[in-house]
Protein backbone atom coordinates (compact mmCIF):
# COMPACT_ATOMS: atom_id res chain seq x y z
CA UNK A 1 0.00 0.00 0.00
CA UNK A 2 0.93 3.87 -0.19
CA UNK A 3 3.36 5.20 2.30
CA UNK A 4 4.58 8.71 3.50
CA UNK A 5 7.71 8.77 5.81
CA UNK A 6 8.85 11.83 7.48
CA UNK A 7 11.51 12.40 10.06
CA UNK A 8 10.62 12.62 13.40
CA UNK A 9 12.41 15.87 14.68
CA UNK A 10 13.56 19.11 13.59
CA UNK A 11 15.06 21.94 15.74
CA UNK A 12 15.83 25.36 14.07
CA UNK A 13 17.12 28.90 15.61
CA UNK A 14 14.74 31.80 14.77
CA UNK A 15 15.15 33.41 11.86
CA UNK A 16 16.78 30.98 10.30
CA UNK A 17 14.56 28.51 7.42
CA UNK A 18 13.04 25.26 8.21
CA UNK A 19 13.04 22.79 5.61
CA UNK A 20 10.90 20.01 6.52
CA UNK A 21 11.13 16.67 4.40
CA UNK A 22 8.90 14.11 2.77
CA UNK A 23 8.91 10.60 0.59
CA UNK A 24 5.78 8.92 -0.69
CA UNK A 25 5.95 5.50 -2.17
CA UNK A 26 2.78 6.08 -4.78
CA UNK A 27 3.79 7.07 -8.31
CA UNK A 28 -0.11 7.81 -9.13
CA UNK A 29 -0.22 10.25 -6.23
CA UNK A 30 -1.86 13.23 -8.04
CA UNK A 31 -2.33 15.64 -4.89
CA UNK A 32 0.59 16.79 -1.70
CA UNK A 33 -0.23 18.51 0.77
CA UNK A 34 1.21 19.78 3.90
CA UNK A 35 -1.01 20.18 7.57
CA UNK A 36 0.04 22.31 10.55
CA UNK A 37 -1.00 21.00 13.56
CA UNK A 38 -0.51 23.08 16.94
CA UNK A 39 -0.35 21.22 20.35
CA UNK A 40 -4.10 20.14 21.32
CA UNK A 41 -5.55 21.69 18.00
CA UNK A 42 -6.62 20.04 14.53
CA UNK A 43 -4.91 20.20 11.55
CA UNK A 44 -4.63 23.40 9.62
CA UNK A 45 -4.13 23.01 5.60
CA UNK A 46 -0.61 25.08 4.70
CA UNK A 47 -0.29 24.06 0.94
CA UNK A 48 -0.70 22.09 -1.59
CA UNK A 49 0.60 21.09 -5.06
CA UNK A 50 -0.51 19.17 -7.64
CA UNK A 51 1.82 16.45 -9.18
CA UNK A 52 2.49 18.15 -12.40
CA UNK A 53 4.11 20.62 -10.47
CA UNK A 54 7.67 21.36 -9.83
CA UNK A 55 7.52 24.06 -6.99
CA UNK A 56 4.99 26.39 -5.54
CA UNK A 57 5.63 29.40 -2.78
CA UNK A 58 2.75 31.34 -0.99
CA UNK A 59 4.69 33.99 1.36
CA UNK A 60 7.24 32.17 3.34
CA UNK A 61 6.29 28.82 2.17
CA UNK A 62 8.09 27.01 -0.30
CA UNK A 63 7.18 23.57 -1.92
CA UNK A 64 9.12 21.56 -3.94
CA UNK A 65 8.40 18.27 -5.41
CA UNK A 66 10.90 15.66 -7.11
CA UNK A 67 8.55 13.34 -8.97
CA UNK A 68 10.91 11.37 -10.14
CA UNK A 69 12.41 10.40 -6.66
CA UNK A 70 8.89 10.66 -5.02
CA UNK A 71 9.98 13.64 -2.55
CA UNK A 72 8.39 16.62 -1.20
CA UNK A 73 9.95 19.04 1.13
CA UNK A 74 8.59 22.44 2.90
CA UNK A 75 10.55 25.07 3.45
CA UNK A 76 9.70 27.63 5.92
CA UNK A 77 11.61 30.99 5.78
CA UNK A 78 12.37 33.18 8.44
CA UNK A 79 11.25 30.41 11.19
CA UNK A 80 9.03 31.98 13.89
CA UNK A 81 8.42 30.74 17.03
CA UNK A 82 4.79 30.71 16.32
CA UNK A 83 5.69 27.75 13.58
CA UNK A 84 6.74 25.19 16.48
CA UNK A 85 3.87 22.57 15.94
CA UNK A 86 3.48 19.42 14.23
CA UNK A 87 3.70 19.31 10.08
CA UNK A 88 2.17 16.25 7.97
CA UNK A 89 2.89 15.69 4.69
CA UNK A 90 -0.18 13.71 3.18
CA UNK A 91 -0.97 12.70 -0.49
CA UNK A 92 -3.70 11.84 -2.48
CA UNK A 93 -4.67 10.40 -5.67
CA UNK A 94 -7.26 11.47 -8.59
CA UNK A 95 -10.69 10.97 -8.00
CA UNK A 96 -10.00 9.71 -4.28
CA UNK A 97 -9.81 12.17 -1.36
CA UNK A 98 -8.77 9.66 0.82
CA UNK A 99 -5.55 11.02 2.08
CA UNK A 100 -2.43 9.11 3.03
CA UNK A 101 -0.70 10.74 6.23
CA UNK A 102 3.11 10.72 7.03
CA UNK A 103 3.68 10.57 10.68
CA UNK A 104 4.90 13.83 11.11
CA UNK A 105 7.85 16.57 11.96
CA UNK A 106 8.09 18.11 15.44
CA UNK A 107 9.76 21.54 14.36
CA UNK A 108 10.83 23.07 17.22
CA UNK A 109 12.29 26.80 17.07
CA UNK A 110 13.96 28.06 19.98
CA UNK A 111 14.76 31.86 20.10
CA UNK B 1 -12.03 25.57 11.75
CA UNK B 2 -13.32 25.57 8.33
CA UNK B 3 -16.93 24.76 9.23
CA UNK B 4 -16.18 21.55 10.73
CA UNK B 5 -17.80 21.04 14.13
CA UNK B 6 -17.17 17.47 16.39
CA UNK B 7 -18.45 17.09 19.78
CA UNK B 8 -17.49 16.31 22.18
CA UNK B 9 -13.74 17.34 22.42
CA UNK B 10 -13.21 15.03 24.64
CA UNK B 11 -14.57 11.84 26.60
CA UNK B 12 -13.79 9.23 29.08
CA UNK B 13 -15.63 5.90 28.46
CA UNK B 14 -15.44 2.29 30.35
CA UNK B 15 -14.53 -0.89 28.27
CA UNK B 16 -17.45 -2.28 26.89
CA UNK B 17 -19.73 1.06 26.37
CA UNK B 18 -20.80 2.67 23.53
CA UNK B 19 -20.56 5.98 22.37
CA UNK B 20 -21.17 8.52 19.09
CA UNK B 21 -18.86 10.73 17.95
CA UNK B 22 -20.39 13.38 15.62
CA UNK B 23 -19.25 15.41 12.88
CA UNK B 24 -21.34 18.17 10.93
CA UNK B 25 -20.29 20.43 8.46
CA UNK B 26 -21.86 23.80 6.71
CA UNK B 27 -20.09 23.98 3.56
CA UNK B 28 -22.16 21.24 1.54
CA UNK B 29 -19.50 19.09 1.03
CA UNK B 30 -20.66 15.69 -0.68
CA UNK B 31 -17.15 13.88 1.11
CA UNK B 32 -16.43 13.45 4.68
CA UNK B 33 -13.74 11.05 6.67
CA UNK B 34 -12.81 10.19 9.75
CA UNK B 35 -9.56 9.60 11.15
CA UNK B 36 -8.06 8.74 14.06
CA UNK B 37 -4.10 9.93 14.94
CA UNK B 38 -1.90 8.44 17.40
CA UNK B 39 1.39 8.64 19.22
CA UNK B 40 4.06 8.07 16.30
CA UNK B 41 1.79 7.03 13.87
CA UNK B 42 0.16 9.93 12.08
CA UNK B 43 -3.39 9.57 10.99
CA UNK B 44 -4.90 6.92 9.67
CA UNK B 45 -8.31 6.53 8.11
CA UNK B 46 -11.31 4.81 9.90
CA UNK B 47 -14.30 5.29 7.47
CA UNK B 48 -15.25 7.63 4.24
CA UNK B 49 -18.29 8.76 2.83
CA UNK B 50 -19.26 10.05 -0.83
CA UNK B 51 -22.16 11.27 -0.54
CA UNK B 52 -26.19 10.67 1.68
CA UNK B 53 -26.59 6.98 1.75
CA UNK B 54 -23.06 5.68 1.06
CA UNK B 55 -20.12 4.71 3.32
CA UNK B 56 -17.32 2.67 2.82
CA UNK B 57 -14.41 1.25 4.92
CA UNK B 58 -11.03 3.04 5.46
CA UNK B 59 -7.34 1.69 6.70
CA UNK B 60 -8.49 0.44 10.18
CA UNK B 61 -12.50 0.73 10.08
CA UNK B 62 -12.57 -2.37 12.89
CA UNK B 63 -14.48 -1.30 16.10
CA UNK B 64 -16.27 1.28 13.89
CA UNK B 65 -19.67 1.54 12.54
CA UNK B 66 -20.74 4.93 10.41
CA UNK B 67 -23.52 6.22 8.53
CA UNK B 68 -24.72 9.78 6.08
CA UNK B 69 -27.91 10.02 6.47
CA UNK B 70 -27.92 13.74 5.43
CA UNK B 71 -25.03 15.66 3.71
CA UNK B 72 -23.95 17.62 6.50
CA UNK B 73 -23.84 15.01 9.21
CA UNK B 74 -21.40 11.59 9.57
CA UNK B 75 -21.40 10.22 13.07
CA UNK B 76 -18.73 7.94 13.98
CA UNK B 77 -20.19 5.20 16.03
CA UNK B 78 -18.12 3.14 19.03
CA UNK B 79 -19.82 -0.32 19.49
CA UNK B 80 -17.84 -1.45 22.79
CA UNK B 81 -15.12 0.51 23.65
CA UNK B 82 -11.68 -0.98 24.02
CA UNK B 83 -8.43 0.74 25.58
CA UNK B 84 -6.96 0.46 21.78
CA UNK B 85 -9.54 2.87 20.36
CA UNK B 86 -7.82 5.53 22.97
CA UNK B 87 -7.15 7.79 20.11
CA UNK B 88 -7.74 11.64 19.11
CA UNK B 89 -10.38 11.44 16.46
CA UNK B 90 -10.68 13.43 13.66
CA UNK B 91 -13.16 14.84 10.80
CA UNK B 92 -12.82 15.71 7.73
CA UNK B 93 -15.26 17.24 4.48
CA UNK B 94 -14.44 18.38 1.25
CA UNK B 95 -12.89 17.40 -1.53
CA UNK B 96 -9.33 19.00 -2.52
CA UNK B 97 -8.14 19.69 -0.07
CA UNK B 98 -9.78 18.20 3.10
CA UNK B 99 -10.87 20.26 6.01
CA UNK B 100 -10.45 19.20 9.33
CA UNK B 101 -12.33 19.66 12.45
CA UNK B 102 -10.51 20.56 15.78
CA UNK B 103 -10.89 16.62 16.82
CA UNK B 104 -12.21 14.65 19.85
CA UNK B 105 -9.73 12.96 22.27
CA UNK B 106 -11.34 10.30 23.67
CA UNK B 107 -9.74 8.02 26.85
CA UNK B 108 -11.27 3.83 27.19
CA UNK B 109 -10.43 3.04 30.59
Amino acid sequence: GEDVEQSLFLSVREGDSSVINCTYTDSSSTYLYWYKQEPGAGLQLLTYIFSNMDMKQDQRLTVLLNKKDKHLSLRIADTQTGDSAIYFCAESNTGFQKLVFGTGTRLLVSP
Amino acid sequence: NAGVTQTPKFQVLKTGQSMTLQCAQDMNHEYMSWYRQDPGMGLRLIHYSVGAGITDQGEVPNGYNVSRSTTEDFPLRLLSAAPSQTSVYFCASGDQPQHFGDGTRLSIL
